[in-house]
This record gives structure tokens, sequence and C-alpha cells, in this order.
């Protein structure tokens, strides 16, 4: 049971361009999500999170949306650059579970092209 | 800078022997980290919470005689992959908050394990 799903495997975008990445989940009791940028033969690299008590979250040229009722969240990258070029995962956790447990989705890979 | 630091990057053994993961937390202390599994083109999997002085809290079917915990100190945890089999070869990565229970997890850069 998949409980956060990323239904795009990949991106294609050019440079300049907006970059947007969706994610989906199940489970209602999640209320803190990030999004994490991974290169091949690395760890991921925490980008940006959000509360479910805000439905925007901004830093720099990342943003995260989040719609609580349709369980929906997404990242706007803009503009784009060759180095966003990675695989982005969406992950989420609980409040009752004292956050520690976090659940990511499949991933999809972003390619920015100049 | 890197705040989780793991080793080795990359390991091969053969089939039936041991393995031991090392996860550092750099310049701060991690009472808990966290060992996740990531299969080829699959998301990553949290295996179990590695808790310092006390028992390692495994996922449900996570084999805790085979990937045996030990978190010895405030600054390190290990994992060892025991008996391993072509199966367990996967990418391995563990992780640690630099803050509170609500902060972003900091990954280190994961090892690949190939039993062969």
């Amino acid at each position: 049971d998949q409980q956060v799903k990323q239904n795009s495997p990949s991106l294609s975008v050019q440079e300049g361009r907006i970059s947007i990445l969706n994610c989906d989940y199940t489970n209602s009791m999640f209320d803190y999500f990030l999004w994490y940028k991974k290169y091949p033969a690395e760890g991921p690299t925490f980008l940006i999170s959000i509360s479910s008590i805000k439905d925007k979250n901004e830093d720099g040229r990342f943003t995260v949306f989040l719609n609580k009722s349709a369980k929906h969240l997404s990242l706007h990258i803009v503009p784009s650059q060759p180095g966003d070029s990675a695989v982005y995962f969406c992950a989420a956790s609980a409040s009752n579970t004292g956050f520690q447990k976090l659940v990511f989705g499949t991933g999809t890979r972003l390619l920015v092209s100049p | 800078g890197a705040v989780v630091s793991q080793h080795p990057s990359r390991v091969i053994c053969k089939s039936g022997t041991s393995v031991k993961i090392e996860c550092r937390s750099l310049d701060f202390q991690a009472t808990t980290m966290f060992w996740y599994r990531q299969f080829p083109k699959k998301s990553l999997m949290l295996m179990a919470t590695s808790n310092e002085g006390s028992k390692a809290t495994y996922e449900q079917g996570v084999e805790k005689d085979k990937f045996l915990i030990n978190h010895a100190s405030l600054t390190l945890s290990t994992l060892t992959v025991t008996s391993a089999h072509p199966e367990d070869s996967s990418f391995y990565i563990c992780s640690a908050r630099l803050g509170g229970y609500n902060s972003p997890l900091h990954f280190g850069n994961g090892t690949r394990l190939t039993v062969t």
C-alpha cells in the first residue's frame, strides 16, 4: 500500500521554465510534508517542508503547495536550472507518530535541459 | 556541509558473509537514527529506528536477526547485514535529525551493497 504517490516517474523541462512536481497521499493523519532531492549514489538532500497548518511555503526558487482536501502537494521550481536535474522525493509524516516515521514517494526524475 | 556521514559508500561481499555499515552524526548528538533501504527505482523504505542505549525498533517485515543495529554512542549507529544473500543487495541510507522532533531528516550518502 503506497501511502505517498508520485505518479510521474519523470519530467523534462527547459532551463528557465517552471518545473512542477506532484505528490498525492492517502493517509489523512499525515500533517508534515517534505521534499528531498537525490543525485545518483548519494543520500537525499532536504529541500523544503510544509506543515498542514499552511498551504504554501516558499524558499527561493522552491515553493511547495499543499491542498489538504485533495491530499495533494506540489513542488514548484522557478526558474529551473540544469543543476536541478535529479530525482525528487516527497515524504510525509504524522504528529501522532512523533514525526518519527517518514514515508517516501517513489520519486520523480527531473531533467532540466539548457 | 554534511551533517551525517556514512561508511563505506560501496561494498561488495560474498554470500554468507556479514557486512557492517557505520553512520555518524557530525558535530551533533543523535539519540535516534533511522535506517532506510532503497531498491532500484523504488521509494526509500524505513527499516528500523536506532535508539542510543536501547534496542532498535524494526519495521514490519524487517528481520531483526538479519539486520543488526547497534547505537552505542550518541554519534554512531551501525547496521550489520548478517549472512548476506544476493537479495540483500541494495542501497542502504542512514539519517538523523539535527534539531527537534519535527525538524527535517538529514541523510548520509548511502552505502551500495552488492552481494555476490
